[in-house]
């Protein structure tokens, strides 16, 4: 079972940024957080991991709470192509992944 | 960039009919993965591989459902017979990562294919 939880949609204008949460309270001391994004009709892809500190790559921002039970993905400056359900996975890295029905973000213009 | 190979991109099939999947996965991934996703939902793992030997099959239906990795390279996944509600995407996905989990960073990302549409009527 997946063990995270996600807002089933969200809106976002083009040019802002898009926080997009999860939660995981009972995410394991040697488990990472992972975000993964699919566009229609397209296989998953992945965006940026992360186990304690805050991450940084050049599709987005992982901000990761003290406590771990949280976790928000930041696209800093949304566009169109963004458009997709985004899914958040916790794991023991290199484990397989569990996928829950992600949250769907719509970008408009 | 390398990419997942998956043949066919679609296919329509009659239940009670036997339907084959191919994958090729990223040249010297270890690791290979089936999983299905049906429309509105997140993708279900089936079966993972690593080199040719299975690691999980705990949710591949077995009485109709079949995985190889004969070479420990490409992997067919097979159903026959198909019942209406196979109906569904079927994405493989490969990594370097080895299994068991090693916790090494950086290890553990999978790229997936663009899938197989799978449509019983």
């Amino acid at each position: 079972d997946a063990k995270t939880t996600q807002p089933p949609s969200m809106d976002c204008a083009e040019g802002r940024a898009a926080n997009l949460p999860c939660n995981h309270s009972t995410i394991s001391g040697n488990e990472y957080v992972y975000w993964y994004r699919q566009i229609h009709s397209q296989g998953p892809q992945y965006i940026i991991h992360g186990l304690k500190n805050n991450e940084t790559n050049e599709m987005a921002s992982l901000i990761i709470t003290e406590d771990r039970k949280s976790s928000t993905l930041i696209l800093p400056h949304a566009t169109l192509r963004d458009t997709a359900v985004y899914y958040c996975i916790v794991r023991v890295n290199t484990d397989k992944l569990i996928f829950g029905t992600g949250t769907r973000l719509q970008v408009f213009p | 960039e390398a990419e997942v190979a998956q043949s066919p991109r679609y296919k329509i099939t009659e239940k009670s009919q036997a339907v084959a999947f191919w994958c090729d996965p990223i040249s010297g991934h270890a690791t290979l993965y089936w999983y299905r996703q049906i429309l509105g939902q997140g993708p279900e793992l089936l079966v993972q591989f690593q080199d040719e030997s299975v690691v999980d099959d705990s949710q591949l239906p077995k009485d109709r459902f079949s995985a190889e990795r004969l070479k420990g390279v490409d992997s067919t996944l097979k159903i026959q017979p198909a019942e209406l509600g196979d109906s569904a995407m079927y994405l493989c996905a490969s990594s370097l990562a080895a299994y068991p989990p090693s916790g090494r960073a950086g290890a553990g990302e999978l790229f997936f294919g663009e899938g197989s549409r799978l449509t019983v009527l």
